[in-house]
């Protein structure tokens, strides 16, 4: 069964600086994995898509890696922002249509 | 991307009632799903729904207590069913605009609800 663990579970860095959220899973065999930004109470917002055959997506401050020998991505964040206060969701979808995704790391970004 | 409407967005519920949550996308997807987020947890998907028959269900999760409806391919209704203070969550409706499984998921705004 397929898990995905995120850490840290809460970040909170002073603006500007450069960060990085960790997302790992449990089976190697995925076809992709996405991130995502949920604010509190609200639904989900796609960031990145990183097909299994791709080692990286780029999208304005983000970057998205993956190595999927090894069942690891990271959403690496430029010059942070407070409007980035959030929680970062990882997922991977693997032999269904199903995503498997983590707790998520709810990052504040303090001004 | 689809855009997802949700409704309703909030909700506060007695125990013992249903309620009904609509997702209507503004374009045909191949794929719907119904997930739950319940408080502090990650995302669990509740069921596939189907155009024109019956939802997939995942373990856990029965057709009696979330009934599901899809009559179209831009549609779709979550009841949630007799209802307990357990059911207090996130209720997310999730499509794929792309055919197979490469294609990104892209998720509504969510319902949340509360069971007093």
């Amino acid at each position: 069964k397929q898990e995905v663990t995120q850490i840290p579970a809460a970040l909170s860095v002073p603006e500007g600086e450069n960060l990085v959220l960790n997302c790992s899973f449990t089976d190697s065999a995925i076809y992709n994995l996405q991130w995502f930004r949920q604010d509190p109470g609200k639904g989900l917002t796609s960031l990145l898509l990183i097909q299994s055959s791709q080692r990286e997506q780029t999208s304005g401050r983000l970057n998205a890696s993956l190595d999927k020998s090894s069942g690891r991505s990271t959403l690496y964040i430029a010059a942070s922002q407070p409007g980035d206060s959030a929680t970062y969701l990882c997922a991977v979808r693997a032999g269904s249509y199903q995503l498997t995704f983590g707790k998520g790391t709810k990052l504040s970004v303090i001004p | 991307s689809a855009v997802i409407s949700q409704k309703p967005s909030r909700d506060i519920c007695q125990r013992g009632t249903s309620l009904t949550i609509q997702c209507q996308v503004d374009s045909q997807v191949t794929m719907m799903f119904w997930y739950r987020q319940q408080p502090g947890q990650s995302l669990t998907l509740i069921a596939t729904a189907n155009q024109g028959s019956e939802a997939t269900y995942e373990s856990g999760f029965v057709i009696d207590k979330f009934p599901i409806s899809r009559p179209n391919l831009t549609f779709s209704t979550l009841t949630v069913s007799n209802m307990s203070p357990e059911d207090s969550s996130i209720y997310l409706c999730s499509v794929q605009t792309g055919a197979g499984r490469g294609s990104p998921l892209h998720f509504g705004n969510g319902t949340r609800l509360t069971v007093t």
